[in-house]
């Protein structure tokens, strides 16, 4: 299984400010992806990160909000964009692999004020 | 279209008790059905998957599952709970083909001493 690591684990925020969560992973994988888990529920997918191309964002994600960076194929960035309280999360990124399983990194914690 | 619910949102068994946790799905194409685990403070693990093979899956830390078409359940067992299996399970699928995972909302296991 792919190993990922992600910056930082956690951070603290002021309203309105910006913070960049970075995703790396230990081998050359197609797909990254980017979840949030909002406190006490599940996971929901924001978008998968195309390397060469634009993220695509599910309903009720947008880029101007989370945009992301897919450089090359062990590295993706998600930027959470003007925050409010609402964004306080955890937010993880996982890889798809050959066989059709997803793996996760330990996700970034995030607390607006 | 895929969805899951996860029946129970706690579950409480004495150590050495059985383990069941339910599972049921919903899809318009065959489904990839998967059983993730996640320790307080940290990401998912992959406890197991199916994929259409063998409709009786087994996975990591005693845990097995099994697909069952007609029923549309994927439940998760494990023959006897242990201290160290407290944690949060979620179920997810996802379309063959596709890539998106769609979680349940995830169910909670207390393990009584």
């Amino acid at each position: 299984s792919a190993v990922i690591s992600q910056k930082p684990s956690r951070d603290i925020c002021q309203r309105g400010t910006s913070l960049t969560i970075q995703c790396q992973v230990d081998s050359q994988v197609t797909m990254m992806f980017w979840y949030r888990q909002q406190p006490g529920q599940s996971l929901t997918l924001i978008a998968t990160a195309n390397q060469g191309s634009e993220a695509t964002y599910e309903s009720g994600f947008v880029i101007d909000k989370f945009p992301i960076s897919r450089p090359n194929l062990t590295f993706s960035t998600l930027t959470v964009s003007n925050m409010s309280p609402e964004d306080s999360s955890i937010y993880l990124c996982s890889v798809a692999s050959v066989r059709d399983e997803q793996f996760f990194g330990p996700g970034t914690r995030l607390t607006v004020l | 279209a895929q969805s899951v619910t996860q029946l129970g949102s706690h579950v409480s068994v004495s150590e050495g008790a059985l383990v069941l946790l339910r599972c049921n799905y919903s899809s318009s194409v065959p489904p990839y059905l998967f059983w993730y685990v996640q320790y307080p403070n940290q990401g998912l693990q992959l406890l197991l998957k199916y994929t259409s093979a063998a409709t009786l899956v087994k996975g990591i830390n005693g845990f097995e599952a099994e697909f069952k078409k007609s029923e549309t359940s994927f439940h998760l067992t494990k023959p006897s709970a242990h201290m160290s299996d407290a944690a949060e399970y979620f179920c997810a699928v996802r379309g063959q083909g596709g890539n998106k995972l769609v979680f349940g909302a995830g169910t909670i296991l207390r393990v009584k001493s």
